[in-house]
This record gives C-alpha cells, sequence and structure tokens, in this order.
C-alpha cells in the first residue's frame, strides 16, 4: 500500500512564529488533503489539495504531485493551532482509501 | 444542519459483547467511511461505502462489519468486542472521495475490558 511519512513528528513553536511541516508520500496520488486535529480531539479539514497551493488565512499548503510530496505553512501561530495536523492521501487507482499519515503534534507557547 | 452525527460519544464493553456505533449524515454524501486512531497513531481505515449497498473494507477490517442501506446512515457493528478494539472511532464523510474534502464526526470513545 501507499506510504504516508511526516515530518517533524513534533514541533514547538513560540507564539507568532513561523513553521513548515511536511508530507512525503509513495505512489501517485490523487488526493491529498490536510487536517488538523484540536486538543479535544475534533477533526477538521484545511485543505483538498491533490495539486498546487492554496492559503487559508494564515495557513497555506503545497502540494508538488510530481515529486511527491506536500508542505504546510502556518505563519504567525498562535496557541490555537496547537494540536495534531495529519495528511491524508489517495492513491492514483482512485482506490476510494483515504490513508492518514502518523501525523506532526505542534504545540504552540504563549 | 446537523453535519455527521455519531452515537454513542461513549461506550465501555466487556470482552465478546457486541455492539453497533451510528454515522449518520444529512448532506447527501456518497462517500461514508471508518476509521480507528489509538493512541500517538494516525487514523486507519476501518470499512468505506461508496453509495447505498456499496461496501468495501479498509485497511484494518478485521472483527468489524458494515452495511449501508441508506444514503444517511452508515453503522459499524462488532460481533465479538476484544480488547485490541479499544479505540477512538470516527466516522468521515465526503460527496466524493477524489474531488473533495472528509467531513468528520465528533468521534466514539470506545473501551473493551
Amino acid at each position: 500500500g501507499i506510504q504516508v511519512e511526516q515530518s517533524p513528528p513534533d514541533l514547538i513553536l513560540q507564539e507568532g512564529a513561523n513553521s513548515t511541516l511536511r508530507c512525503n508520500f509513495s505512489d501517485s496520488v490523487n488526493n491529498l488533503q490536510w487536517f488538523h486535529q484540536n486538543p479535544w480531539g475534533q477533526l477538521i479539514n484545511l485543505f483538498y489539495i491533490p495539486s498546487g497551493t492554496k492559503q487559508n488565512g494564515r495557513l497555506s499548503a503545497t502540494t508538488v504531485a510530481t515529486e511527491r510530496y506536500s508542505l504546510l505553512y502556518i505563519s504567525s501561530s498562535q496557541t490555537t493551532d496547537s494540536g495534531v495536523y495529519f495528511c491524508a492521501v489517495e492513491r492514483m487507482d482512485s482506490s476510494y482509501k483515504l490513508i492518514f499519515g502518523s501525523g506532526t503534534r505542534l504545540l504552540v507557547r504563549p | 444542519n446537523a453535519g455527521v452525527t455519531q452515537t454513542p460519544k461513549f461506550q465501555v464493553l466487556k470482552t465478546g459483547q457486541s455492539m453497533t456505533l451510528q454515522c449518520a449524515q444529512d448532506m447527501n454524501h456518497e462517500y461514508m467511511s471508518w476509521y480507528r486512531q489509538d493512541p500517538g497513531m494516525g487514523l486507519r481505515l476501518i470499512h468505506y461505502s461508496v453509495g447505498a449497498g456499496i461496501t468495501d473494507q479498509g485497511e484494518v477490517p478485521n472483527g468489524y462489519n458494515v452495511s449501508r442501506s441508506t444514503t444517511e446512515d452508515f453503522p459499524l457493528r462488532l460481533l465479538s468486542a476484544a480488547p485490541s478494539q479499544t479505540s477512538v472511532y470516527f466516522c468521515a464523510t465526503g460527496y466524493r472521495l477524489n474531488t473533495g474534502e472528509l467531513f468528520f464526526g465528533e468521534g466514539s470513545r470506545l473501551t473493551v475490558l
């Protein structure tokens, strides 16, 4: 099956700092999504981004499908950004299976 | 508009008992799926459905059954619970998996003693 690797596994930031989270995947994909799981366990979709670049406020994401990676940028981090960030991909053969990486755990300190 | 509703939110079972986790959505989504999340890990796909009457296995299907008799509901059944099934279960839905985002329920925490 497809492998999804996220780095770094853990990240501690001071409020106001910027960060870049990375997602590498082992096969061609036609679907890539980023999710944020808040400290209460709720999962929220941040981006549907199989290719290209998108921005939403302080967050932006870029997927380079030909090189099999995606990046999530968080600028001017806030304590509410804390939680776990997951990347999930669906392989190009439309397997209907969205496979998750193990996540990056982010702690933003005030 | 309730979105994705999971019940129950918490459940404690004894080994060998059976139960059903319910998932209901009111967004007319074709795609529905169940994931489990174990401590410190990502989410693993159990089963999924691309429409009423159509289901298939995910990464970790053993010990779980599903059915999809309506567009709105996608129950997950544990026929004989085992301690290894202690986990947090999430239902996720979307219009079509490869054309849009996935929406998650709030999760159901299951403990099997």
